[in-house]
């Protein structure tokens, strides 16, 4: 089956840095996917991984272990604009693109 | 460059009734993949078109259908619509490579 897994909900501190996890099983694995979704607005794409490391794209980085079916999103420097639900996914070898439920992250000034 | 365009954004529809949603992708895009978007199922996989043929299909029943056309441009249909189906409609236009998915605004329908 698949199983993608992501925190419900976290809070972090504006100026702060935060880490959002990702654990996937799925059948097979062409990439994973962050992308950032505001209440009540579409998701954005923020970052696409398909191999093992750290991508940096400014304040945000995306982190994956294959072998382990891991992922993370590194957000630095916190704003309040920060706060928003942020999605996990998955493109699979079926060649569909399967989404975790998001983890809502609040920021506290 | 034109982002991803869906129309209508609002709908409110009777059970019973059928509707049709529309996604024009990202010029270049031939892939259109649409997702139906819940507060408790998140978001979750409707169909997926390439080049007028569907490439992949969820686990929907069959009151969702789709189409798409030679410009790229999708419809995703509901018949015999149920309170159920209220929900946030988003369509994904994605590049060949498959490394880039970008979404639509939305097409929020509710059914009362």
């Amino acid at each position: 089956g698949q199983n993608i897994d992501q925190p419900t909900e976290m809070t972090a501190t504006e100026g702060a840095i935060v880490q959002i996890n990702c654990t996937y099983q799925t059948s097979g694995f062409n990439g994973l996917f962050w992308y950032q979704q505001h209440a009540g607005e579409a998701p954005t794409f923020l970052s696409y991984n398909v191999l093992d490391g750290l991508e940096e794209k400014g304040r945000f980085s995306s982190f994956l272990s294959r072998s382990k079916g891991y992922s993370y999103l590194l957000l630095k420097e916190l704003q309040m604009k920060d706060s928003a639900s942020y999605l996990c996914a998955v493109w699979n070898r079926d060649d569909k693109i399967i989404f975790g439920k998001g983890t809502r992250l609040h920021i506290l000034p | 460059k034109a982002g991803v365009t869906q129309t209508p954004r609002y709908l409110i529809k009777t059970r019973g009734q059928q509707v049709t949603l529309s996604c024009s992708p990202i010029s270049g895009h031939r892939s259109v993949s649409w997702y139906q978007q819940t507060p408790g199922q998140g978001l979750q996989f409707l169909f997926e078109y390439f080049s007028e043929t569907q490439r992949n299909k969820g686990n929907f029943p069959g009151r969702f259908s789709g189409r798409q056309f030679s410009n790229s441009r999708s419809e995703m249909n509901v018949s015999t619509l149920e309170l159920g189906d209220s929900a946030l409609y988003l369509c994904a236009s994605r590049n060949d490579r498959g490394t880039e998915a970008f979404f639509g605004q939305g097409t929020r329908l509710t059914v009362v």
